[in-house]
């Protein structure tokens, strides 16, 4: 029962490099989510996608972009990282809107120095 | 702006009950979600309620008053196992999901 995959677990960037990270999901829900959790914060979405080759701004999109090609795939890239950018990024999808609820993968945590 | 409030940190003791608050203020509401965070994995869905009143689930009940903007997470029969932050989350009118800063919960023996 794989659930939610991500791709990679840990990263070190350096300032201007660029990186995508990869989630699975073998649940076949339609919506997908990417955040960020940095401490004393709550999740923050970056962006979303309500199926396959759709995406969406969440509140914090400013230096990601997303993409969608596969209803089973949420890519998340950083063009040029920033440190601004370190903290712990989680992947989640749900089955719909409403009371449905999210389930997460186990994080990348990605460290730009 | 939408926020929403919990205490930082509750200390309690194992086999005790503890109740862990959340207050919201957000554009709209269509529901409220409470979360498990062990210390460096993946949030878990622990209970969702649209609707006033007690949800209860084992040792885990979920309270909601839509009026007051309030609800709280009931554990009881505290295991050490429940040492964890406990995220609580408001969907908006939007659907998208508003999230606190999360509870960190210390279980003593």
């Amino acid at each position: 029962n794989a659930g939610v995959t991500q791709t990679p677990k840990f990263r070190v960037l350096k300032t201007g490099q660029s990186m995508t990270l990869l989630c699975a999901q073998d649940m076949n829900h339609e919506y997908m989510y990417w955040y960020r959790q940095d401490p004393g914060m709550g999740l923050r979405l970056i962006h979303y996608s309500v199926g396959e080759g759709t995406t969406a701004k969440g509140e914090v999109p400013d230096g990601y972009n997303v993409s969608r090609l596969k209803k089973q795939n949420f890519l998340l890239g950083l063009e040029s990282a920033a440190p601004s950018q370190t903290s712990v990024y989680f992947c989640a999808s749900s089955q719909g809107e409403g009371g449905q609820p999210q389930h997460f993968g186990d994080g990348t945590r990605l460290s730009i120095l | 702006g939408q926020n929403i409030d919990q205490p930082t940190e509750m200390t309690a003791t194992e086999g005790a009950i503890v109740q862990i608050n959340c207050t919201y203020q957000t554009s709209g509401f269509n529901g409220l979600f409470w979360y498990q965070q062990h210390a460096g994995e993946a949030p878990t869905f622990l209970s969702y309620n649209v609707l006033d009143g007690l949800e209860e689930k084992g040792r885990f009940s979920s309270f909601l008053s839509r009026s007051k903007g309030y609800s709280y997470l009931l554990l009881k029969e505290l295991q050490m196992k429940d040492s964890a932050s406990y995220l609580c989350a408001v969907m908006d009118s939007n659907y998208q999901l508003i999230w606190g800063a999360g509870t960190k919960l210390i279980i003593k023996p």
